[in-house]
């Protein structure tokens, strides 16, 4: 079975550029995550997805992030203009309603953003 | 709000000897906690978790947590290392009244290194 997928692996851009990253979930996930990892730290929760709806995104800096899931299945988070303190792992993460509930994520290898 | 602490940046153990990480967590109900695996460039993966039940839980690669209620705590822990172990490992906890599956928080991670 294939694992939550994740594209790019690793991006580098100057500062006020815009960048794009794209989750497919494991198959059959009505629930996607947005993590963003910074150096040193744990992940922190960017966005959450019930199918195509977007039931919370309180911690998402929604001037300059943006996300969609447009037919409940792949994702795409957008930064833009991108900041030097964006530079983190941004992950994907994906599970059923239920092991949702229960904590169990199953998460992509990540996509590495460095901004000069 | 809830939190979750891990003291130690970094625990270093012999390969065969017992490895212990310690996690210690802040919710204000009852706690679902769990903890996860990170390798180097890959995403996180699901160790095991505490939702209700026996304190003792076991979950993948011979690993095993214990539930402390008085003492917050739920410690990682193996009988004997192997150097395959080596990786940051995070403790997670979601308030069990918390009614959204997003609210799950993330330690810092703890280094684990196993020399033979």
């Amino acid at each position: 079975e294939a694992g939550v997928v994740q594209s790019p692996r690793y991006k580098i851009i100057e500062k006020k550029q815009p960048v794009a990253f794209w989750c497919n979930p494991i198959s059959g996930h009505n629930t996607l995550y947005w993590y963003r990892q910074n150096l040193g730290q744990g992940p922190e929760l960017l966005i959450r997805y019930e199918n195509e709806e977007a039931v919370d995104d309180s911690q998402l800096p929604k001037d300059r992030f943006s996300a969609e899931r447009l037919k409940g299945v792949d994702s795409t988070l957008k930064i833009q203009p991108a900041e030097l303190g964006d530079s983190a792992v941004y992950l994907c993460a994906s599970s059923f309603k239920g092991t949702g509930v229960r904590g169990e994520l199953f998460f992509g290898e990540g996509s590495r953003l460095t901004v000069l | 709000a809830q939190s979750v602490a891990q003291p130690e940046d970094q625990v270093n153990v012999a390969e065969g000897n017992p490895l212990t990480v310690k996690c210690t967590y802040s919710v204000s109900g009852n706690p679902y906690l769990f903890w996860y695996v990170q390798y180097p460039n890959r995403g996180l993966q699901f160790l095991l978790k505490y939702i209700t039940g026996d304190n003792l839980v076991k979950g993948s690669y011979g690993f095993e947590a214990e539930f402390n209620k008085s003492q917050t705590s739920f410690h990682l822990k193996k009988p004997s290392a192997l150097v395959s172990d080596s990786a940051l490992y995070f403790c997670a906890v979601r308030d069990s009244y918390d009614g959204t599956a997003s609210k799950l928080t993330f330690g810092t991670g703890t280094r684990l290194q196993v020399t033979l």
